[in-house]
């Protein structure tokens, strides 16, 4: 089955640098990755996905890059504010409703003012 | 903008008790997925089911466990004979193909 690797588990930066989290998939046949922010106590929630027929995305600050060849995807944030302090989880599925969504173990990212 | 929701939010219960989680999935989604997470640690999938059927579920996902849609609103996770390790948040999702949206978890305390 899939399996995600995420780096680093941690991240500290000082506010208006930039943050970058790297994952790395197993399964080929992923298409879908996206990332979700979680709170401490909160529910992930979904800030940006990429699907395999891209290979970048930009939402703002936020932007996230795709390398089906070496099966690695990035999270790429900018001018970080306080904030954005978070755990950052990335994800992978098959592009099909109904099957899992596997996370990888997640990044602390904290920002400092 | 329609959201996930779980009740209850904290649920505590001694070994051996039998659980049940409830969530509302959003009304459009067709599909729905139990994940749980220990605490500190990342987001596991258990379950997802379509057309009142499971569709693919994990290793964790063992006898002890069971999902249930018993109405055309609710989905339902049992855990029949909870254990020590069973403490986790426990986190239910539905989808419109796929993107996955989660409900804001039930904390299952088990002592």
């Amino acid at each position: 089955g899939e399996n995600v690797e995420q780096h680093p588990s941690t991240l500290s930066v000082q506010e208006g640098d930039s943050a970058v989290i790297k994952c790395t998939y197993s399964d080929s046949a992923s298409n879908y990755f996206p990332w979700y922010k979680q709170e401490l106590g909160k529910r992930p929630q979904l800030i940006i996905d990429i699907r395999s027929n891209v290979g970048e995305k930009k939402d703002q600050r936020i932007a996230v890059t795709l390398n089906k060849t070496a099966k690695h995807f990035s999270l790429h944030i900018t001018e970080t504010q306080p904030e954005d302090s978070a755990v950052y989880f990335c994800a992978a599925s098959i592009n099909q409703a109904g099957t899992a969504l596997i996370f990888g173990k997640g990044t602390t990212l904290s920002v400092s003012s | 903008e329609p959201e996930v929701t779980q009740t209850p939010s904290h649920q505590v219960t001694q070994m051996g008790q039998e659980v049940i989680l409830r969530c509302v999935p959003i009304s459009n989604h067709l599909y729905f997925y139990w994940y749980r997470q220990i605490l500190g640690q990342k987001v596991e999938f258990l379950v997802s089911f379509y057309n009142n059927e499971i569709s693919e579920k994990s290793e964790i996902f063992d006898d002890q466990f069971s999902v249930e849609r018993p109405d055309g609103s609710n989905f339902t996770l049992k855990i029949r004979s909870t254990k020590l390790e069973d403490s986790a948040m426990y986190f239910c999702a539905s989808s419109e193909m796929s993107r996955w949206y989660f409900g804001p978890g039930t904390r299952l305390t088990v002592t």
